[in-house]
């Protein structure tokens, strides 16, 4: 299975910045997924990034305020915009269903 | 939405003992996963079981599918300290295409801690 390095794995971030996240495959892969895990709960799908074209959003996640890009079939990137201390949660990426799904190490966001 | 609940929310044993945790979910499904997690880190895959299996078994794992009531268990045999984590069950949807391709919904997750 893919192997996914994730980072950064922690960050601590004033309200109203942007944080991006990256996340680098070791293997070519055609669906990479972002999720959030909010203190305490599990993790919510906040959208599917296929490379070449746009992500697919869940419900109640729009790409003004989480942008995605997928350059290419190796890495992708989440960037949190204009943070609140609501978005504080561990933020990850995973691949999948080709090969098993894997996820990266995930990132802890704290927005103070 | 989160496809379906687990329980307990929480569990605690002491090293030796079995651990069982149950998911239920509300959809059809292709397969059902479960996943470890550890002090709130990355997910760490541990068994798949398909549809149409019932019964599946990975080291000290245990994993059981009953579709008729839409719930899955997950038996830990003999666990130890290591074994401390949060639990959950992942579910692909059955006849899952276009944009619902490769999702997984997670169920909300057990926590686990066994004690020395």
């Amino acid at each position: 299975s893919a192997v996914i390095s994730q980072k950064p794995s922690r960050d601590i971030c004033q309200r109203g910045t942007s944080l991006t996240i990256q996340c680098q495959v070791d293997s070519q892969v055609t669906m990479m997924f972002w999720y959030r895990q909010q203190p305490g709960q599990s993790l919510t799908l906040i959208a599917t990034a296929n490379q070449g074209s746009e992500a697919t959003y869940e419900s109640g996640f729009v790409i003004d305020k989480f942008p995605i890009s997928r350059p290419n079939l190796t890495f992708s990137t989440l960037t949190v915009s204009n943070m609140s201390p609501e978005d504080s949660s561990i933020y990850l990426c995973s691949v999948g269903p080709e090969g098993g799904y894997t996820f990266g190490s995930g990132t802890r966001l704290t927005v103070v | 939405s989160q496809q379906g609940e687990e329980d307990p929310q929480a569990l605690s044993i002491q090293e030796g003992e079995n651990a069982t945790m149950n998911c239920s979910y509300k959809t059809s499904i292709n397969n059902l996963q479960w996943y470890r997690q550890n002090s709130g880190r990355g997910l760490v895959h541990l068994i798949l079981i398909r549809s149409n299996e019932r019964e599946k078994h990975s080291g000290r794992l245990r994993v059981t599918l009953d579709t008729s009531k839409k719930s899955s268990s997950l038996l830990i045999t003999a666990s130890r300290a290591a074994d401390t984590a949060s639990y959950f069950c992942a579910t692909v949807p059955a006849n899952a295409g276009g944009t619902s391709y490769g999702k997984l919904t997670f169920g909300q997750g057990t926590i686990l801690t066994v004690h020395p």
